[in-house]
């Protein structure tokens, strides 16, 4: 099973920060498992975002107050994020995760850094 | 929200040694903690899970322990390529949340 995120390394303040991944060697809709994003900024921790189930059930984490969407589209194995409003603090290397299905992740993209800046 | 908070921060040790790292949770988590390994440039690897199960292809010199709100990773005698930096995380509710990491370092 792969990983693989997509998307602009470069945001302008205020705007959208979107980023797509996609799956392969194994579907998206298989298994009891959830996807999902985590981000850490340079030098620093792990912080996790939100995840989504195949069928588009999701949990988000409450600190990114209502800015975040993640979307699943099954037909192509992927699924995105959608972060909203972004300011330099969203300035990170965003990874996307396939959750063992107890909620620890096991497989990780290679990671997008992402810088926020005008 | 639950704080996890990683004792010490950066440890300094040679090859051969053991390496205990904390992790306390803010509050009970039961038994739903993991703990990863990242090295430079590399995305975290998924060490132990459900506090002391080693995941798939995990060296046994890896051992996790502990329940409630004291954990504990242990590599029992280093290897060159387990310098790196250490978290955990927890599962017990959402959101889900990380410690601050250690830093293994080489003496």
């Amino acid at each position: 099973l792969q990983l693989q995120e997509s998307g602009p390394g470069l945001v302008k303040p205020a705007e959208t920060l979107s980023l797509t991944c996609t799956v392969s060697g194994g579907s998206i809709s298989s298994g009891t498992y959830y996807w999902g994003w985590i981000r850490q900024p340079p030098g620093k921790g792990l912080e996790w975002l939100g995840s989504i189930y195949y069928s588009g059930s999701t949990y988000y984490n409450p600190s990114l107050k209502g800015r975040l969407t993640i979307s699943v589209d099954t037909s192509k194995n992927q699924f995105s994020l959608h972060l909203s409003s972004v300011t330099a603090a969203d300035t990170a290397v965003y990874y996307c995760v396939k959750d063992t299905g107890i909620r620890y992740f096991d497989y990780w993209g290679q990671g997008s850094l992402v810088t926020v800046s005008s | 929200e639950i704080v996890l908070t990683q004792s010490p921060a950066s440890l300094s040790l040679s090859p051969g040694e053991r390496a205990t790292l904390s992790c306390r949770a803010s509050q009970s988590v039961s038994s739903s903690l993991a703990w990863y390994q990242q090295k430079p440039g590399q995305a975290p690897r998924l060490l132990i899970y459900d506090a002391s199960s080693r995941a798939t292809g995990i060296p046994a010199r890896f051992s996790g322990s502990g329940s409630g709100t004291d954990f504990t990773l242990t590599i029992s005698s280093l290897e060159p390529e387990d310098f790196a930096v250490y978290f955990c995380q927890h599962r017990y509710n959402w959101p889900l949340t990380f410690g601050g990491g250690t830093k293994v370092e080489i003496k």
